[in-house]
């Protein structure tokens, strides 16, 4: 899988936009960008994902560059809810059962 | 609708026993997985089902490990001799397909704490 850089962790403002960034330089061209939370004590929570357009649904909106070389996940307005470890996962075709492959994350804390 | 449910939620044993963790997808999922979550690492994929393929065992760490679905829905994950190693959070999550384009969809997990 190609492999994700992100920050270890970003405070965020609360009721403002949280803009987390990640970079995927080595993806190829039927690779998923994937963004997951993980809230303390919770199992993994689907955010959202996209392959080369960008994507919005009722929680976050996903905007990938064109080279496709980096994404940034958008919390439209941030709330204290929203403190946790957000996971992107560039995610292969190929990887067996297409299992996800989960990095360090960035922790955001918002306040 | 329902997510996906694991049980116990939490599970205290004795290093030695032997320990089944239970997950039920979400209804209609085909792909079934476990991950494990040690304390303050990432997950660590274990194991996946996709309907009645042979299930896809390369993340498992030892020969203790094993696990089932039966009727292509319920799972269990299965510990023999547990050590205090195999402490961790256990998680499922099942898709509706398998397919890079088809998110998986998470339990909260089992705790497992080995005395």
């Amino acid at each position: 899988d190609a492999k994700t850089t992100q920050p270890t962790s970003m405070d965020c403002a609360e009721g403002r936009a949280a803009n987390l960034p990640c970079n995927h330089s080595t993806i190829s061209g039927n690779e998923y960008v994937y963004w997951y939370r993980q809230i303390h004590s919770q199992g993994p929570q689907y955010i959202i994902h996209g392959l080369k357009n960008n994507e919005t649904n009722e929680m976050a909106s996903l905007i990938i560059t064109e080279d496709r070389k980096s994404s940034t996940l958008i919390l439209p307005h941030a709330t204290l809810r929203d403190t946790a470890v957000y996971y992107c996962i560039v995610r292969h075709d190929k990887a067996a059962g297409n299992k996800l492959t989960f990095g360090g994350g960035t922790r955001v804390l918002v306040k | 609708g329902a997510g996906v449910s694991q049980s116990p939620s939490n599970k205290v044993t004795e290093k030695g026993k032997d320990v089944e963790l239970r997950c039920d997808p979400i209804s209609g999922h085909t792909a079934l997985y476990w991950y494990r979550q040690s304390l303050g690492q990432g997950l660590e994929f274990l194991i996946y089902f996709q309907g009645n393929s042979a299930p896809d065992k390369s993340g498992l760490p030892s020969d203790r490990f094993s696990a089932e679905r039966t009727g292509g829905s319920v799972s269990t994950l299965t510990i023999q001799r547990t050590q205090q190693e195999d402490s961790a959070v256990y998680l499922c999550a099942s898709s509706s397909r398998i397919g890079v384009n088809s998110p998986l969809h998470f339990g909260n997990g089992t705790r497992l704490t080995v005395t």
